[in-house]
């Protein structure tokens, strides 16, 4: 089955720092989606690649696909404390019809 | 639109009992999931329906959990009898499209289950 490791585990940046988030499929990758996660709530789409060299942005979060290297970085910059919660990143699974996730990256934006 | 609705939010029980977490999808979306997250699996697929049937339930842990969509509207997982390991948040997703996934899945707020 595939699995999506994302790196790092958790991260604690200061407000106004700029960040990345990585996540590395074992399988090759088909899409790969991108979701936050706000503390005891539940998950928000931010965005969806689906082409090799493919580069999205939404406000200040920039997502880019590398299908070579099975990876996607979810780039955030000049960081705010709003940023906070957890990313994770969903690809299709085997079966074609459910997304399989990482287990995601903490961040801490701290004033 | 309301958006995926799920309920209970909160649910605290004893081992051996029975829990039922609720579900309702968006209107018109015909495809639902329920994931299980926990801190140290993450977030897992349990089981995917399209149009009302099961169509993958290989994450379903075991026996204990069983899970029905009797129309469009409402879904409901089971668990019998729950067991500590079964705390988690359960969350309901639901999304359009039948086929593959191309569009963005909508998940609801998640039940957050502790069995004691």
């Amino acid at each position: 089955s595939q699995e999506l490791e994302q790196s790092p585990q958790s991260l604690i940046v200061q407000e106004g720092k700029n960040l990345t988030i990585n996540c590395t499929s074992s399988k090759t990758l088909y899409g790969l989606y991108w979701y936050k996660q706000k503390y005891g709530e539940g998950l928000i789409f931010l965005m969806m690649l689906q082409k090799g060299g493919e580069e999205k942005s939404h406000e200040k979060i920039t997502a880019k696909l590398d299908e070579k290297k099975q990876q996607s970085s979810l780039h955030i910059t000049a960081s705010q404390p709003s940023h906070a919660g957890i990313y994770l990143c969903g690809a299709v699974g085997g079966s074609g019809y459910a997304l399989n996730f990482g287990k995601g990256t903490s961040l801490l934006v701290t004033p | 639109d309301a958006g995926v609705i799920q309920s209970p939010r909160h649910e605290v029980t004893e081992m051996g009992q029975e829990v039922t977490l609720r579900c309702k999808p968006i209107s018109g979306h015909n495809s639902l999931f329920w994931y299980r997250q926990t801190m140290m699996r993450g977030l897992e697929l349990l089981i995917y329906f399209n149009n009302n049937v099961p169509i993958d339930d290989s994450g379903m842990p075991e026996d204990r959990f069983s899970a029905k969509m009797p129309n469009a509207s409402f879904s409901t997982l089971k668990i019998q009898p729950s067991e500590p390991r079964d705390s988690a948040v359960y969350f309901c997703a639901s999304k359009t499209s039948g086929g593959a996934v191309t569009g963005e899945l909508f998940f609801g707020e998640g039940s957050r289950l502790t069995v004691l």
